[in-house]
């Protein structure tokens, strides 16, 4: 299939616990991206990755780690999970960073961290 | 700081146009998106404008003027399938995008 897939689909978490959520996409897209959505707010960025082996920190970096050992693979960690960590996440990518490279979207993780 | 505007929500009749729209402070312009994104479902592209004027797709159209900075999304001969929330990014000099908080379009009808 091609596309972006994204695992779990939803999640409760106890606050402390460590939680990596898994982004795979098969276009062979250069950038991908992580993304919270919160109601009553815009999708804000996490973390992005323009190409294998770069990360960068996006507008609410702090308590989120990425990596990006290959082309396909992007998972977001959660190292001690608190409440406020709380949302919906979305994966994306872009086949690269320029200005007319469209995003495409996984299908997200809705996160409870109680 | 960098500001995406759009209205909450908005209500329109099956059939009848609807005009969603967005007015925005960013640290530069690399373009502007719209998004479409059904309840519980990823975002998925609708349009893209980077230079002025209107861009047309079928029953979607959308309309940047960078000097107001403002764009709107014009949908025509509504569905029901149309119901979602509709959302404005813009491409700041970073190259990321800025997003709205999107409108819900609710159609009745």
């Amino acid at each position: 299939i091609a596309g972006i897939t994204q695992a779990p689909t939803s999640q409760i978490l106890a606050a402390g616990r460590r939680m990596t959520l898994r982004c795979t996409q098969d276009m062979r897209h250069n950038a991908m991206y992580w993304y919270r959505q919160d109601l009553g707010l815009g999708l804000r960025l996490i973390h992005y990755s323009n190409t294998a082996g770069t990360t960068g920190k996006g507008e609410v970096p702090d308590g989120y780690s990425v990596s990006r050992a290959n082309t396909d693979d992007f998972p977001l960690t959660l190292a001690s999970a608190v409440p406020s960590q709380t949302s919906v996440y979305f994966c994306a990518s872009s086949e690269g960073q320029g200005a007319t490279d469209t995003q495409y979207f996984g299908p997200g993780t809705r996160l409870t961290v109680l | 700081g960098q500001n995406i505007d759009q209205p909450t929500e908005m209500t329109a009749t099956e059939g009848a146009i609807v005009q969603i729209n967005c007015t925005y402070q960013t640290s530069g312009f690399n373009g502007l998106f719209w998004y479409q994104q059904h309840a519980g479902e990823a975002p998925t592209f609708l349009s893209y404008n980077v230079l002025d004027g209107l861009e047309e797709k079928g029953r979607f159209s959308s309309f940047l003027s960078r000097s107001k900075g403002y764009s709107y999304l014009l949908l025509k001969e509504l569905q029901m399938k149309d119901s979602a929330s509709y959302l404005c990014a813009v491409m700041d000099s970073n190259y990321q995008l800025i997003w709205g908080a999107g409108t819900k379009l609710i159609i009745k009808p």
